[in-house]
């Protein structure tokens, strides 16, 4: 199974931060690599798909890069709507792992 | 845009089953890739399982040989039959659908979610 690690596990942050989150897998997932949002009674939102393509309807201050093992979520001005939990999936093989998630709260 | 709607969960007593569904609106679960996402409280997501569009199953290793996915052309529904259930079993249980993305592709369409919860 491909292990997926998210680091850091949660970060506080105030509006206007620039925010990054990092995900790691086991092994090359290529650029088979989603971001979703998640807020507290909710189901998950997909952000960022295949590494570095924003879903439609999601704002541009979001943006992922990386390929191979190594993986980035960036927030680049980070809003009020944007302190939620944060997971990354790799879709390359079965099961379709997930990180542990990153919570990001405010400062 | 598609919807999913699940429904299904409730209260269930260790070595239990329960049946969910997965109601699709807007497009047809035989046309896509459809699985099964779950969260325990206060955890976080664990893929359960995965029914592609020609058929194909696959299960986390945890529920293998306990539980069944399966789809209803006819109603557009899709199913997880849950048996021999465990304490570990609880969890909001959410149907999701790689739908514009292909097999390898991202989850873009997540239904609400319904919650099991298995206690004696």
């Amino acid at each position: 199974d491909v292990q997926m690690t998210q680091s850091p596990s949660s970060l506080s942050a105030s509006v206007g931060d620039r925010v990054t989150i990092t995900c790691r897998a086991s092994h090359s997932i290529i650029d088979y690599l989603h971001w979703y949002q998640q807020k507290p009674g909710k189901a998950p939102k997909l952000l960022i798909y295949a590494a570095s393509s924003l879903q439609s309807g999601v704002p541009s201050r979001f943006s992922g890069s990386g390929s191979g093992t190594d993986f980035t979520l960036t927030i680049s001005s980070l809003q009020p709507e944007d302190f939620a939990t944060y997971y990354c999936q790799q879709t390359y093989s079965t099961p379709r792992t997930f990180g542990q998630g990153t919570k990001v709260e405010v400062k | 845009e598609g919807q999913l709607v699940e429904s299904g969960g409730g209260l269930m007593q260790p070595g239990g089953s329960l049946r969910l569904s997965c109601v699709a609106s807007g497009l047809t679960v035989s046309g896509t890739h459809m699985n099964w996402v779950r969260q325990a409280p206060g955890k976080g997501l664990e893929w359960v399982s995965v029914i592609y569009s020609g058929d194909n199953t696959f299960y986390a290793d945890h529920v293998k040989g306990r539980f069944t996915i399966a789809r209803d052309n006819s109603k557009n529904t899709l199913y997880l039959q849950m048996n021999s259930l465990r304490d570990d079993d609880t969890a909001v249980y959410y149907c999701a659908t790689q739908y514009k993305y292909g097999p390898r592709g991202a989850f873009d369409i997540w239904g609400q979610g319904t919650m099991v919860t298995v206690s004696s």
